[in-house]
């Protein structure tokens, strides 16, 4: 069984840093493609970063809204994906989802882990 | 970016009828990187239909998709309560991921 959880979630204060991580399980971490993708209700659906697998030489991508202040990692050893924010902003608030992709279904996001909420605020 | 724009943004339906959501999308897109999620509420999103047509695992008979281009939809065959939700369509071909706005359907 896939699974896929995450941890790290809270309440920082503008300006601050905040670590999410991402463990999984039930697959073969180390080929699939993470993203992570978070939901507000002001903003809905909103991808932020990916990080490819090994075969792809583990290249990362980021929304605008993100780059330079994000940064996305993978420890395909112990099958974890992680989420190292800084510089956070009130509008970096809401749930952090971790996704997986795959080829099989040509990279869509075939599981979300349950989320972890992040605010930001003073 | 590609710009994902849902309609309608949210409807209500009657048990067993037939409901059609919209996904446009702004520039033209491969049928293989459209997909489209459903969210029930207090739950992730859940892969519902990906490469526009194919049902993910454990998905039900009733629901199918299609189209091309910039344009594609999802139809729901014959509504049933289970199906109160949000849905989203979002694209893979290119970076930036994006997903469209979402369609709340809830049940009359």
């Amino acid at each position: 069984e896939v699974k896929l959880e995450e941890s790290g979630g809270g309440l920082v204060q503008p300006g601050g840093s905040m670590k999410l991580s991402c463990a999984a399980s039930g697959f073969t971490f180390s080929d699939a493609w993470m993203d992570w993708v978070r939901q507000s209700p002001e903003k809905g659906l909103e991808w932020v970063a990916e990080i490819r697998s090994k075969a792809n030489n583990h290249a990362t991508y980021y929304a605008e809204s993100v780059k330079g202040r994000f940064t996305i990692s993978r420890d395909d050893s112990k099958s974890s994906v992680y989420l190292q924010m800084n510089s956070l902003r009130a509008e970096d608030t809401g749930i952090y989802y971790c996704t997986r992709s795959t080829m099989i279904t040509l990279y869509a996001m075939d599981y979300w882990g349950q989320g972890t909420s992040v605010t930001v605020s003073s | 970016e590609i710009v994902l724009t849902q309609s309608p943004t949210t409807m209500a339906a009657s048990p067993g009828e037939k409901i059609t959501i919209t996904c446009s999308a702004s520039s033209s897109i491969s049928s293989n990187y459209l997909h489209w999620y459903q969210q029930k509420p207090g739950f992730s999103p859940k892969l519902l239909i990906y490469r526009t047509s194919n049902l993910a695992s454990g998905v039900p008979a009733r629901f199918s998709g299609s189209g091309s281009g910039t344009s594609y939809s999802l139809t729901i065959g014959t509504m049933e309560a289970e199906d109160v939700a949000t849905y989203y369509c979002q694209q893979g071909s290119s970076i930036p991921r994006t997903f469209g706005g979402g369609t709340k359907l809830e049940i009359k």
